[in-house]
């Protein structure tokens, strides 16, 4: 099946720097979703972006299909932004996660 | 937007009991669910498609007998635990398309089974 590789796997940030996260998969997908799960565990859903580009306040999203891989960007981190960041491609109707970035921001 | 609600958010079971988990798309139709079990600092693992108004389609290596899922009506899907035992521990989450493609996450149920 499709492999998916999130790196690096684990981040320390101070409040308020940048920081980029990738996702390499193996195969052409239909889509590809970033996530954010909480301390709490509720996964939510940051963007949706099977191509392209798109931007959410600090976030920010770039898939290139044709090089398989997505970047997320999180500018000037939040202590609220710690969490473990998932990105998961879908094919065929099925979704498959890397094994997620945790990042850890602190004050 | 889609909402997807997943019940219950923390359960405690004793083992050989069953525990049932919901999961309802509040604002949409939702033919399709699908079900993830994550253990801890671990990645999700999709375990089975749920399928309204036809029999739940597993992955490979995931006991269809432990795991009964039942797909009755376009807003409601049930993942049953049977006979749990403590390594049936875990969570679970729940998950269904939106119309634009995405997909939209339950909370999530975390099973301690004792």
């Amino acid at each position: 099946g499709i492999q998916v590789e999130q790196s690096p796997p684990d981040l320390i940030l101070q409040e308020g720097a940048n920081s980029t996260l990738r996702c390499n998969f193996s195969d052409s997908v239909n889509n590809l979703q970033w996530f954010h799960q909480n301390p709490w565990g509720q996964l939510i859903n940051l963007f949706y972006i099977p191509s392209g580009t798109k931007q959410n306040g600090r976030l920010s999203a770039t898939t290139v299909a044709t090089e398989r891989y997505s970047l997320l960007y999180i500018s000037s981190s939040q202590t609220t932004d710690s969490g473990v960041y998932f990105c998961a491609v879908i094919n065929a109707g099925k979704s498959t996660f890397g094994d997620g970035t945790t990042l850890t921001v602190k004050p | 937007g889609a909402v997807v609600s997943q019940h219950p958010s923390r359960v405690i079971c004793k083992s050989g009991t069953s525990v049932k988990i919901e999961c309802r798309s509040l604002d949409f139709q939702a033919t399709t669910m699908f079900w993830y079990r994550q253990f801890p600092k671990k990645s999700l693992m999709l375990m089975a498609t749920s399928n309204e108004g036809s029999k739940a389609t597993y992955e490979q290596g995931v006991e269809k007998d432990k795991f009964l899922i039942n797909h009755a009506s376009l807003t409601l899907s049930t993942l049953t635990v049977t006979s749990a035992h403590p390594e049936d521990s875990s969570f679970y989450i729940c998950s269904a398309r939106q119309q634009g493609g995405g997909y939209t996450f339950g909370s999530g149920t975390r099973l301690t089974v004792v």
